[in-house]
């Protein structure tokens, strides 16, 4: 079992930039969610998934998009990166009986320029 | 004010000691509460969750205060590994278990 996966680990971007950062899992979770994690700031939820083909928006959505096309898949697009968006993401999954319980992937690290 | 405060240390302690981290939390409605670990530069994983009538788990003991709105978390006999960040949640809302996350206390176990 892999978990959590994420693709890249790494990515430097310039102003205006777009990319998709994947997100997979091999646990069956029902539950998908991309958060970033910001100096002082905490995990702040991006967009969630309680289901292939559902998405939902989170706390701080605005600049981002998502798809769930496949129940083990959970894509976190940017479609015009700005500096502001430079922080560590971190996408997770759960059970929906569960959901408290969130497995991480290892993290992406993307500083836009 | 953060729905989730937490003193972000760094708390040095030297092994075998007893630290304890507060967390307090501004949602009265909340109903889960839980302590996550975070390696540096890794992923944050479960440590336990936090029952009203308190819990341990080996050498840690989490504790709920609802009437105060805060959420403990005492190490015992700290080990070098426990070197790390400890996240309190919460659950935010009664609907979509959406959890808030704490920015995290650092605890530090030297020799």
């Amino acid at each position: 079992n892999a978990g959590v996966t994420q693709t890249p680990k790494f990515r430097v971007l310039k102003t205006g930039q777009s990319m998709t950062l994947l997100c997979a899992q091999d646990m069956n979770h029902e539950y998908m969610y991309w958060y970033r994690q910001d100096p002082g700031m905490g995990l702040r939820l991006i967009h969630y998934s309680v289901g292939e083909g559902t998405t939902a928006k989170g706390e701080v959505p605005d600049g981002y998009n998502v798809s769930r096309l496949k129940k083990q898949n959970f894509l976190l697009g940017l479609e015009s990166a700005a500096p502001s968006q430079t922080s560590v993401y971190f996408c997770a999954s759960s059970y929906r009986r569960s959901s408290y319980e969130q497995y991480f992937g290892p993290g992406t690290r993307l500083t836009v320029t | 004010r953060k729905e989730v405060e937490q003193d972000p240390g760094p708390f040095n302690v030297p092994e075998g000691a007893t630290v304890a981290f507060n967390c307090t939390y501004s949602n009265s409605a909340s109903q889960s509460f839980f302590w996550y670990r975070q390696d540096c530069r890794k992923e944050p994983k479960l440590l336990m969750s936090v029952y009203s009538s308190g819990n341990e788990d080996g050498r840690f003991t989490a504790q709920l205060n609802r009437a105060s709105q805060y959420i403990s978390l005492l190490i015992r006999d700290s080990k070098l590994s426990d070197s790390a960040t400890y996240l309190c949640v919460v659950n935010g809302n009664t609907g979509f278990q959406k959890l808030v996350f704490g920015t995290g206390t650092r605890l530090l176990v030297s020799p």
